[in-house]
Formats: C-alpha cells, sequence, structure tokens
C-alpha cells in the first residue's frame, strides 16, 4: 500500500538554527500538506500546496517557514530559525483531491 | 472559517463498554467530515468519512459515525470497545482547497 514517508523521524536543533524536514508524498498525489502537533495540543494546519505553488496558509505560516518541492518527489518544510516554540511533530499528508489525506508519521522537532 | 469541537479530552472505558465521542463543527458549506484515529507512536489513520448519501457511515474496525445535520454533530460510535482501541481519536472537516480542521483530540484509554 502508498505510503507517505517523512525523514528525519526525530530532529534535535539549537534554537536559531535552520531545520528542514522532508517528505515523499504518495507519487499520484497532487495537493500536499504540513501540518504540526505541539505536545498535548491538537493538529494544526500549516500549509497547503497544490500545481507549484502554497494554495493555502495558516497565521502560523510566517516567514520563517517555507515550502517547496524541489524535485518532483520530495515535499520539504523549511523552518530558517527555529525557535523554542516550534517543537513540535510535523506531519506531512497528501491527497489525490477526493478527500481523504495520508498521513506520514512524522517528524519530532525538539528545539533546545 | 470551519471549526471543530471535541467535548471530550479523555475518556476512560473498560472492556466491552459501548463508546460514543461527540463532534460538532461549523462550517458555512457543505460539509464533508473524517475521523481520524492516533495509535501510539503511530501516524493518524482514516477510521471514516463522510461526504454525502446516508448520514450513518461505517468505518474501520467496527466504529461508525451518524451525521446530524440539525445539530452540527458527527460523533462517533463503536458498541463494544477493545483494549486495541486505546489511542487518540481526532474528528476533522473538510474546508477550501481539501484543507481538513482538526478538533483537539480525545484520548481513549481502554482498560482490560
Amino acid at each position: 500500500e502508498p505510503e507517505v514517508t517523512q525523514t528525519p523521524s526525530h530532529q534535535v536543533t539549537q534554537m536559531g538554527q535552520e531545520v528542514i524536514l522532508r517528505c515523499v508524498p504518495i507519487s499520484n498525489h497532487l495537493y500536499f500538506y504540513w501540518y504540526r502537533q505541539i505536545l498535548g495540543q491538537k493538529v494544526e494546519f500549516l500549509v497547503s500546496f497544490y500545481n507549484n505553488e502554497i494554495s493555502e496558509k495558516s497565521e502560523i505560516f510566517d516567514d520563517q517557514f517555507s515550502v517547496e518541492r524541489p524535485d518532483g518527489s520530495n515535499f520539504t518544510l523549511k523552518i530558517r530559525s527555529t525557535k523554542l516554540e516550534d517543537s513540535a511533530m510535523y506531519f506531512c499528508a497528501s491527497s489525490s483531491g477526493v478527500g481523504e489525506l495520508f498521513f506520514g508519521e512524522g517528524s519530532r522537532l525538539t528545539v533546545l | 472559517a470551519q471549526s471543530v469541537s471535541q467535548h471530550n479530552h479523555h475518556v476512560i472505558l473498560s472492556e466491552a463498554a459501548s463508546l460514543e465521542l461527540g463532534c460538532n463543527y461549523s462550517y458555512g458549506g457543505t460539509v464533508n467530515l473524517f475521523w481520524y484515529v492516533q495509535y501510539p507512536g503511530q501516524h493518524l489513520q482514516l477510521l471514516l468519512k463522510y461526504f454525502s448519501g446516508d448520514p450513518l457511515v461505517k468505518g474501520i474496525k467496527g466504529f461508525e459515525a451518524e451525521f446530524i445535520k440539525s445539530k452540527f454533530s458527527f460523533n462517533l460510535r463503536k458498541p463494544s470497545v477493545q483494549w486495541s482501541d486505546t489511542a487518540e481519536y481526532f474528528c476533522a472537516v473538510e474546508g477550501s482547497n481539501y484543507k481538513l480542521t482538526f478538533g483537539k483530540g480525545t484520548l481513549l484509554t481502554v482498560n482490560p
């Protein structure tokens, strides 16, 4: 069964450092998403991406965040200068556009 | 903007007990509704979804949910829970760009 894969599974970084989280969506999917879940809180939408551009982003997704689909298979989330409050589980998801999102196993980011 | 409320933060049941988890949503358009489950240490998985038609939707592992439009509700039910149902359950509503908005989640603990 096709699945969304994410790397790394866990990253520890110092405050102010840049982090790139990588995702390989399901191959025939057209819509890509990043969500995050701060420990003990709900899953929050960050950004959606379609046709090589951001289609929607939340207020969380400020100038420190960017997304890219550099080579037609990977979908990356970059945080330019991490803050303590960026510590969370980041989930990538993809969809063919008929309603169901398929999620990856998540990348846990710990900012010290 | 859409929003989702899940009334129960933590539910503790014994095996064979019946389960009902509440979910209410607000959204101005036609709704697509979902329940996702997150088992400990795993990614979000789709339990069931409602797009249209029969408001009683059956999902995997014996779960079902009922869409009641007049109450803006989509409660999740299972007649007899098992220890393996211990997980966090998230209700979600789909908005524009196939974006999901999640509720805060309900942690279900089933004691053997």
